[in-house]
């Protein structure tokens, strides 16, 4: 089993509906990250966790938010998709500042 | 703020061919330095990484070197397999004291290596 494992791995939604994408780790990592991949403009940070009394806002927060349920679960929301939030999602982990993230496999959410 | 600027892509090689992708970075503090391969369909998987200056990272036959002076982390490999055709992103990790800093990565350069 993969140690980062994001639910679902596609979605379609229509514009104006609420979603939730999943994180679940098992690596016993406090900080988790949620991650935009849009083509030629890298991974862009959304929202980050280092603990679960702890919620920041990364530089393209707008429009997003989540929920840090446990240690080993980070949710992200779009409480209205809008179409330019069509991008693949990606959650990972560190175990602490300036060590290497793990990611997961990546959401692919289309907003029609 | 800290940032990281790489290579456009795409870069096209042949096989057995020497690689170099560049990446510059700029920080506040202490960054640990970072390459990052997406194979297609997948994730990132961390390729290598540096924690300090001189320090040279190296995996699967790729290296980089921190190079503090010219602010650089330069992907290296001597002969790529067409297996190596992937996007790769350089990123860092801010060290400086008090920073909360997580990881910032450039903008990816996609690699093919044809046969």
């Amino acid at each position: 089993d993969a140690d980062v494992t994001q639910t679902p791995r596609n979605r379609i939604t229509k514009t104006g509906k609420r979603i939730m994408l999943e994180c679940s780790q098992t690596k016993g990592h406090d900080r988790m990250y949620w991650y935009r991949q849009d083509p030629g403009l890298g991974l862009r940070l959304i929202y980050y966790s280092f603990d679960v009394k702890d919620i920041n806002k990364g530089e393209i927060s707008d429009g997003y938010s989540v929920s840090r349920q446990a240690q080993a679960k980070f949710s992200l929301s779009l409480e209205s998709a809008i179409p330019n939030q069509t991008a693949l999602y990606f959650c990972a982990t560190s175990e602490r500042l300036g060590t290497e993230a793990f990611f997961g496999q990546g959401t692919r959410l289309t907003v029609v | 703020g800290d940032s990281v600027t790489q290579m456009e892509g795409p870069v096209t090689l042949s096989e057995e061919a020497f690689l170099t992708i560049n990446c510059t970075y700029t920080a506040t503090g202490y960054p640990s330095l970072f390459w990052y391969v997406q194979y297609p369909g997948e994730g990132l998987q961390l390729l290598l990484k540096a924690t300090k200056a001189d320090d040279k990272g190296s995996n699967k036959g790729f290296e980089a070197t921190y190079r503090k002076e010219t602010t650089s982390f330069h992907l290296e490999k001597g002969s790529v397999q067409v297996s190596d055709s992937a996007v790769y992103f350089c990123a860092l990790s801010d060290q400086g004291s008090g920073s909360a800093r997580q990881l910032t990565f450039g903008s990816g350069t996609q690699l093919t290596v044809l046969p």
